[in-house]
């Protein structure tokens, strides 16, 4: 079992509807819990990042942290065709040596059309 | 703020050249910096770690010799792929962080070799 599972999709949506994309994992040291959006070619970009068990939003965007289920989610309301792209988890904990240095997941396709 | 630039966007080469990319952190001090490789539709593949002013560590089955990784100063990240060869032919992609777990992230460096 990989540490940290999330279905590459593709997730096809229209536009407006209310997309969620979800991570599980299996190491209950991960503390930290992140979402990062990779458009194609481009370099990923941090879009959420929460600390611990709750809810995070920001804009059209919000994050929610189970840690009991080891269960991460990222909802966005309204999508838009801008919003199609790589959509991927990561997360750390304290591991040897003192260092975080996260896990990914494969990452999800998201396509929104119009 | 957290910006990380990396140079060059895209590099074509010959078979057994050498070819360096750079990774800067422009509006932040990185006390630690990550390399990584992404082939098409696949996750983020961590190839090395490295902190000011030290070695880097190499993930499993990563050729220390043949990725030289410079973390020369606290904006200033290097990978220089030596000899490469077709095979090497990837998206490279740099990330940064100051303190705390928060990776940000290079526009990433589109390597062919011929």
């Amino acid at each position: 079992q990989k540490e940290v599972e999330q279905d590459p999709g593709p997730l096809s949506v229209p536009e407006g509807a209310i997309v969620s994309l979800n991570c599980t994992y299996s190491n209950s040291a991960f503390q930290y819990f992140m979402w990062y959006r990779q458009y194609s070619r481009k370099g990923p970009e941090l879009l959420m990042y929460t600390y611990s068990s709750g809810n995070k939003e920001d804009g059209r965007f919000t994050a929610q942290v189970d840690k009991s289920s080891k269960y991460i989610s990222l909802f966005i309301r309204d999508s838009q065709p801008s919003d199609s792209a790589t959509y991927l988890c990561a997360m750390s904990g304290l591991a040897s040596g003192g260092s975080y240095i996260p896990t990914f997941g494969r990452g999800t396709s998201l396509i929104v059309h119009p | 703020g957290a910006v990380v630039s990396q140079h060059p966007s895209r590099v074509i080469c010959k078979s057994g050249t050498s070819v360096k990319i750079e990774c800067r952190s422009l509006d932040f001090q990185a006390t630690t910096m990550f390399w990584y490789r992404q082939f098409p539709k696949q996750s983020l593949m961590l190839m090395a770690t490295s902190n000011e002013g030290s070695k880097a560590t190499y993930e499993q089955g990563v050729e220390k010799d043949k990725f030289l990784i410079n973390h020369a100063s606290l904006t200033l990240s290097t990978l220089t792929v030596t000899s490469a060869h077709p095979e090497d032919s990837s998206f490279y992609i740099c990330s940064a962080r100051e303190s705390g777990t928060v990776q940000f992230f290079g526009p990433g460096t589109r390597l062919t070799v011929l």
